[in-house]
């Protein structure tokens, strides 16, 4: 079974940074692409980045270029999210996510995490 | 970015209802359309890709249409089960991926 647990989200101060992994089991982790989505509090899905299977290439949205690192261990099977100068907007579930192998270049996200929630407040 | 509009934001529908909900693309996007259903609380779950291909496990009753720039969502039958908030989702264009704003199904 295919599992995703994301980790590391809480309470946060602006312009303080965060890190956030992604537990992946059930499933040839290394030969995936992951992306993370995010989701404020109320409101839809905002795609944040994308990495390939070996960690060699990211995209990430503009809303958090410049701030942000996407990295991933295969042989620990975890994906990360490091965010930094956090601003108040940046308050979100964050979920990861996988695509079937064949939809890399036209992806959708067949499974996702439970997400985890963050919060930037003084 | 490609925009993604859909209408209506919200709508309200009674169990055995006939639905649909429609995304509107900012540009073509040939048939690079999917759609989620997310319920309060939960992740999103994939309904339809490449605008019509069911995913295992999802009931008949959704079906997807469209190409280019307008896209449609049909559930036949509403049940239960179904009244949550649904989103359209671009892969045409994966810098950025767009979704989008989301359609709340609520019950009559």
């Amino acid at each position: 079974e295919v599992q995703l647990v994301e980790s590391g989200g809480g309470l946060f101060q602006p312009g303080g940074s965060l890190r956030l992994s992604c537990a992946a089991s059930g499933f040839n982790f290394g030969g995936y692409w992951m992306h993370w989505v995010r989701q404020a509090p109320g409101k839809g899905l905002e795609w944040v980045s994308r990495i390939n299977s070996d960690g060699s290439n990211t995209i990430y949205a503009d809303s958090v270029k410049g701030r942000i690192l996407v990295s991933r261990d295969n042989a620990k099977r975890t994906l990360y999210l490091q965010l930094s100068s956090l601003r108040a907007e940046d308050t979100a579930v964050y979920y990861c996510a996988t695509v079937p192998p064949q939809q890399w270049l036209a992806p959708y996200f067949d499974y996702w995490g439970q997400g985890t929630l963050v919060t930037v407040s003084s | 970015d490609i925009q993604m509009t859909q209408s209506p934001s919200s709508l309200s529908a009674s169990i055995g209802d006939r639905v649909t909900i429609t995304c509107r693309a900012s540009q073509s996007i040939s048939t690079y359309l999917n759609w989620y259903q997310q319920k309060p609380g939960k992740a999103p779950k994939v309904l339809i890709y490449e605008v019509s291909r069911l995913e295992s496990g999802v009931p008949s009753r959704f079906s997807g249409s469209g190409s280019g720039t307008d896209f449609t969502l049909t559930i036949s039958s509403l049940q239960p089960e179904d009244f949550a908030t649904y989103y359209c989702q671009q892969s045409y264009s994966t810098l950025p991926i767009t979704f989008g704003q989301g359609t709340r199904l609520e019950i009559k």
